[in-house]
């Protein structure tokens, strides 16, 4: 089946930096990939719809300054937490869809693990 | 319009009895609803999928059934095991659409 790597898989930085986060969609082109946050015992929120060549689209209460997405590509979309704070660790899963496949399948990644400090 | 309601929110089951978690939607629009697993610390992988021009998908040991007319559709794990200890989202969205409505999730406990 369809991959979606994520990378890394656990992330620690201290409060105040930044931190990247990759989401690569492996063996198919994901014109659309998407970014959730997750809590601990918690559904997923869809944070941000990301297409490839252009500008995501955020949810409503999602500071689009704060989490800066990139989609340069076909396979690749980075999640970028500006300025990160304790409130900010969370898991971060992103998720693709195969833009060549008939339905609509949709595919996770692994997910990040975010600890602030 | 957006929303899907899953119930219940935790489930025990004994090993090899059946487990059924429900949804129901509002939004006449969607017309593809998946299922996913998730393990503790892991991304959620799809487990079934149904369209609502069938009435019941069938993949091993996992069926969902679909009522069009309740809107409301259920997984059911037969044989049910202590390795499908899991965390179970339903969502539904319209084909070629974008967003995928989540379900709250069901936290399946299969005692051995």
């Amino acid at each position: 089946g369809a991959v979606v790597s994520q990378h890394p898989s656990r992330v620690i930085c201290k409060s105040g930096t930044s931190v990247k986060i990759e989401c690569r969609s492996l063996d198919f082109q994901a014109t659309t990939m998407f970014w959730y946050r997750q809590f601990p015992k918690q559904s997923l929120m869809l944070m941000a719809t990301s297409n490839e060549g252009s500008k995501a689209t955020y949810e409503q209460g999602v500071e689009k300054d704060k989490f800066l997405i990139n989609h340069a590509s076909l396979t690749l979309s980075t999640l970028t937490v500006t300025s990160a704070h304790p409130e900010d660790s969370s898991f971060y899963i992103c998720s693709a869809r195969d833009r060549l496949s008939s339905g609509n399948t949709i595919y996770f990644g692994e997910g990040s693990w975010l600890t602030v400090v | 319009q957006q929303q899907v309601k899953q119930s219940p929110q935790s489930l025990i089951v004994q090993k090899g009895g059946i487990s059924i978690i429900n949804c129901a939607y509002e939004n006449t629009a969607f017309d593809y609803f998946p299922w996913y697993q998730q393990f503790p610390g892991k991304g959620p992988a799809l487990l079934i999928a149904i369209r609502p021009d069938v009435s019941e998908k069938k993949e091993g040991r996992f069926t969902i059934s679909f009522n069009k007319s309740a809107k409301q559709f259920s997984l059911h794990i037969m044989d049910s095991q202590p390795g499908d200890s899991a965390t179970y989202f339903c969502a539904a969205n319209m084909e070629y659409g974008n967003k995928l409505v989540f379900g709250a999730g069901t936290i399946l406990r299969v005692k051995s």
